[in-house]
């Protein structure tokens, strides 16, 4: 059973870099699957951030590519999301998910963590 | 990019009625070629991630109850509860995955009458 799991400040300030890692558990990252972020403001609902192939594709939202990395890191059976000129407007709970193809469904899931935007 | 629209916004049934929730795609999301829709349908309680449902429209996944069902195909989809229980209140989002960037609808909250 695939496991995923969030770490990462919880606050973050105006203009500065989001650095967030999801742990992943269960499966090894290098065997396949294609790997992901999607958040989701207070109260809103889920945009799709980016995802990762189990080689290093990576694909992102058009509306974010700008000021997002999306990184593997193998030996450690994990993958990172970076967001730079973090706004307000980027306060959201950040999941990280996984899916067995990029066109498919996301089926796994971490719990989440909240990201804050704020001086 | 493709606008999923979800319709009603929100919804009150009684227990052990029958709830349905409509999802509509800007653009077919069928493709001929396998003959697939790439609609999933996703539940989500307050604290929690999002359970996936159902996808290609009408597959259960595994341990989902059969009281929820998937249907449409194109651009109109439906979910369907066919008698609520008390720990189907949630929200509810359908999400296309034929094109990046996938997307999703703005969410139903279903609650009790």
């Amino acid at each position: 059973q695939v496991q995923l799991q969030e770490s990462g400040p919880g606050l973050v300030k105006p203009s500065e870099t989001l650095s967030l890692t999801c742990t992943v558990s269960g499966y090894s990252i290098s065997s396949g699957y294609y790997w992901g972020w999607i958040r989701q403001p207070p109260g809103k609902g889920l945009e799709w951030i980016g995802s990762l192939s189990h080689s290093g594709s990576t694909y992102y939202n058009p509306s974010l590519k700008s000021r997002v990395t999306i990184l593997v890191d193998t030996s450690k059976n994990q993958f990172s999301l970076k967001v730079s000129s973090m706004t307000a407007a980027d306060t959201a709970v950040y999941f990280c998910a996984s899916a067995t193809d990029l066109y498919s469904s996301p089926s796994h899931w971490g719990q989440g963590t909240l990201v804050t935007v704020s001086s | 990019d493709i606008v999923m629209t979800q319709s009603p916004d929100s919804l009150a049934v009684s227990l052990g009625e029958r709830a349905t929730i409509n999802c509509k795609s800007s653009q077919s999301v069928f493709y001929s070629s396998n003959n697939k829709n790439y609609l999933a349908w996703y539940q989500q309680k307050p604290g929690q991630p999002p359970k996936l449902l159902i996808d290609w429209a009408s597959t259960r996944e595994s341990g989902v109850p059969d009281r929820f069902s998937g249907s449409g195909s194109g651009t109109d989809f439906a979910l369907t509860i066919s008698s609520l229980q008390a720990e189907d209140v949630a929200v509810y989002y359908c999400q296309q995955y034929y094109t990046t960037p996938c997307s999703f609808g703005q969410g139903t909250k279903l609650e009790i009458k």
